[in-house]
């Protein structure tokens, strides 16, 4: 069964570095999410992407947050300069546009915990 | 704005017994999508089961079931014949069919099941 893939599963990095986390999306959808989940929280929405733009984004997807997707597989969440408050899991997720019955499902990969000291 | 409350933090249920957690929700649209997510230990979030809201009756994907009560705006999950398996964050969804592209969740319930 196709997956969203994320990598790396964690990350620790210092307060203030530049973190990027990586996702592959399957390779039929068309539709790129970005949620977030701290530690014993709801779980965020952060941004949503179609046809290589930002369609939506929370509040919390600041100056310090983009998104990329740079080949056409791969599909990106830079944070700048993190900060300890971004310590979570941050979840990637895609769906098809195509298939009215599924067309509103997400597939969700494992999440890639980052942990800023 | 879209809300979704999950009251259950926790919820516990032995073994091939039946259970109930339960999501309220609130919107002023008339036309949405409803899901329940299931995120097992250290795993990525599964769907489990949705619901258009334009339909009155309550989806069902074998053990899973929902009571769709859209004058309430609620969306419980019933889980029969519980398993060993079945245990997990569950997590309540929603997401409106036009206008936005965002799902909102709520805050989860972890699910125990004790054999």
């Amino acid at each position: 069964e196709p997956e969203v893939t994320q990598t790396p599963s964690h990350q620790v990095t210092q307060m203030g570095q530049e973190v990027i986390l990586r996702c592959v999306p399957i390779s039929n959808h068309l539709y790129f999410y970005w949620y977030r989940q701290i530690l014993g929280q709801k779980v965020e929405f952060l941004v949503s992407f179609y046809n290589n733009e930002i369609s939506e984004k929370s509040e919390i997807f600041d100056d310090q947050f983009s998104v990329e997707r740079p080949d056409g597989s791969n599909f990106t969440l830079k944070i700048r300069s993190t900060k300890l408050e971004d310590s979570a899991m941050y979840f990637c997720a895609s769906k098809t546009g195509m298939n009215p019955s599924g067309a509103n499902v997400l597939t969700f990969g494992a999440g890639s915990r980052l942990t800023v000291l | 704005a879209q809300t979704v409350t999950q009251s259950q933090p926790e919820m516990s249920v032995q073994e091939a017994e039946t259970v109930t957690l339960s999501c309220t929700y609130d919107t002023s649209e008339s036309d949405y999508y409803l899901f329940w997510y299931k995120q097992p230990p250290s795993r990525q979030m599964i769907l489990v089961i949705r619901q258009e809201a334009y339909k009155q009756q309550n989806a069902t994907e074998n053990r899973f079931s929902v009571n769709f009560q859209k004058a309430a705006k609620s969306f419980s999950l019933k889980i029969s014949d519980s398993q060993l398996g079945d245990a997990a964050m569950y997590f309540c969804a929603y997401r409106a069919t036009s206008g936005t592209y965002k799902y909102i969740f709520g805050t989860g319930t972890r699910l125990k099941v004790l054999a």
